[in-house]
């Protein structure tokens, strides 16, 4: 299996600053062919299931607010939020699907107010 | 509107048999696999398997092969996943979701009990 290591694990931001989410894959998820990045983040909220933000590592979903992106390539990612909401409060997860349908999640990242 | 909604929250002793579902309206259901993802108490998402609802084509994830069936009704447009002798253990969240590589719907989760 493809093992998505997460940094950090908690991580307290203050509400209009920048937060960064790392993800590391313990193989590349990059397909040669077509050139994407098999890697999706979901963003869970206490008490619901998981939501798609982004996926191919940087296109974000239908009604995500532009303040999410997602980057990188290969074995390391990023999710960043530009400019941290109350409402952005959550646990992240990011999420391999290159071994499709044998997907791998990160352990999770909480995110919180300073 | 896509919607998977799924069965109520259940309370099981250990050894008792279970089978929760999840049914999907608002899209052609025999047309999006459907998996089904664990969650433990204050844990992580673990990915248990899939199903192709049109034809029951099923991949499980080693961890949770033959600890666990995955099922689908086309008719009524219904994933299921049930066990046989639950444990302790299967106490968890256990959530639906669309989607073959991404998932980008979700059902409300079913919580899943088990205690003596």
């Amino acid at each position: 299996d493809i093992v998505m290591t997460q940094s950090p694990d908690s991580l307290a931001v203050s509400l209009g600053d920048r937060a960064t989410i790392i993800c590391k894959s313990s193989q590349s998820v990059l397909y040669s062919s077509n050139n994407k990045n098999y890697l999706a983040w979901y963003q869970q909220k206490p008490g619901q299931p998981p939501k798609l933000l982004i996926y191919w590592a940087s296109t974000r979903e239908s009604g995500v607010p532009d303040r999410f992106s997602g980057s990188g390539s290969g074995t390391d990612f990023t999710l960043t939020i530009s400019s941290l909401q109350a409402e952005d409060v959550a646990v992240y997860y990011c999420q391999q699907y290159y071994n499709t349908p044998r997907v791998t999640f990160g352990q999770g990242t909480r995110l919180e107010i300073k | 509107e896509v919607q998977l909604v799924q069965s109520g929250a259940e309370v099981k002793k250990p050894g008792e048999s279970l089978k929760i579902s999840c049914k999907g309206s608002g899209y052609n259901f025999t047309s999006y696999w459907i998996g089904w993802v664990r969650q433990m108490p204050g844990k992580g998402l673990e990915w248990m398997g899939i199903i192709y609802p049109d034809d029951s084509d099923t991949t499980y994830s080693p961890s949770f092969q033959g600890q666990v069936t995955i099922s689908a009704d086309k008719s009524i447009s219904t994933a299921y996943l049930q066990w046989s002798s639950l444990k302790a253990s299967d106490t968890a969240m256990y959530y639906c979701a669309r989607g073959w590589g991404q998932f980008d719907y979700w059902g409300q989760g079913t919580l899943v009990t088990v205690s003596s």
